[in-house]
């Protein structure tokens, strides 16, 4: 079957770094998307990755290894806006997501 | 330029009552999608459209119906409420959908609760 794990709840210092990371089975693979989700809203596209590497977006970057099966989002310099859930997203052959149960982010000042 | 916008944004239901929960795009997208999101799980889809008057089944159709009569609208139908139903609800829409990897743009949501 498919599936998409993360961890349910991590816990951050302000203005310091955080990883949150992603394994992913789906059937084929197009692509992993990162989005973002304040308490009571709707998610927002953060980020998507199809090949593997880093890809580097303001204080935001993604990862993708395709041969692991696994995906990171790396939160720097973070801020207290910054404290949501953060959902990864595989895209499978058939081009429909596969979301996992998102990761809880709270940040201590 | 709204984006995606649903309607309404809170609602209790009684056991067999029956809704219709609106959504509209202006960004003229092909793809619609309804999903329900529950405490530890993940985003899960409901039904789909590819176009105007088309739907599709996701992973959780049972209890739900779709209409899309006009390319800007996707509304999602309760028939019969049950508790389970008991949810928030998502309406989101993307370019490309199923052609291809695109982002998918998200709606406020609905709180529906079924007593």
């Amino acid at each position: 079957g498919q599936n998409i794990d993360q961890p349910t709840e991590m816990t951050a210092t302000e203005g310091a770094i955080v990883q949150i990371n992603c394994t992913y089975q789906t059937s084929g693979f197009n692509g992993l998307f990162w989005y973002q989700q304040h308490a009571g809203e709707a998610p927002t596209f953060l980020s998507y990755n199809v090949l593997d590497g880093l890809e580097e977006k303001g204080r935001f970057s993604s990862f993708l290894s395709r041969s692991k099966g696994y995906s990171y989002l790396l939160l720097k310099e973070l801020q207290m806006k910054d404290s949501a859930s953060y959902l990864c997203a595989g895209l499978d052959s058939n081009y429909q997501l596969i979301w996992g149960a998102g990761t809880k982010l709270i940040i201590k000042p | 330029n709204a984006g995606v916008t649903q309607t309404p944004k809170f609602r209790v239901l009684k056991t067999g009552q029956s809704m219709t929960l609106l959504c509209a795009q202006d960004m003229n997208h092909e793809y619609m999608y309804w999903y329900r999101q529950d405490p530890g799980m993940g985003l899960r889809l409901i039904h789909y459209s590819v176009g105007e008057g088309t739907t599709a089944k996701g992973e959780v159709p049972d209890g739900y119906n779709v209409s899309r009569l006009k390319k800007q609208n996707f509304l999602l139908g309760l028939e019969s409420a049950a508790p389970s139903q008991t949810s928030v609800y998502f309406c989101a829409s993307s370019f490309l959908g199923l052609a291809g990897a695109d982002t998918q743009y998200f709606g406020p949501g609905t709180r529906l609760t079924v007593l």
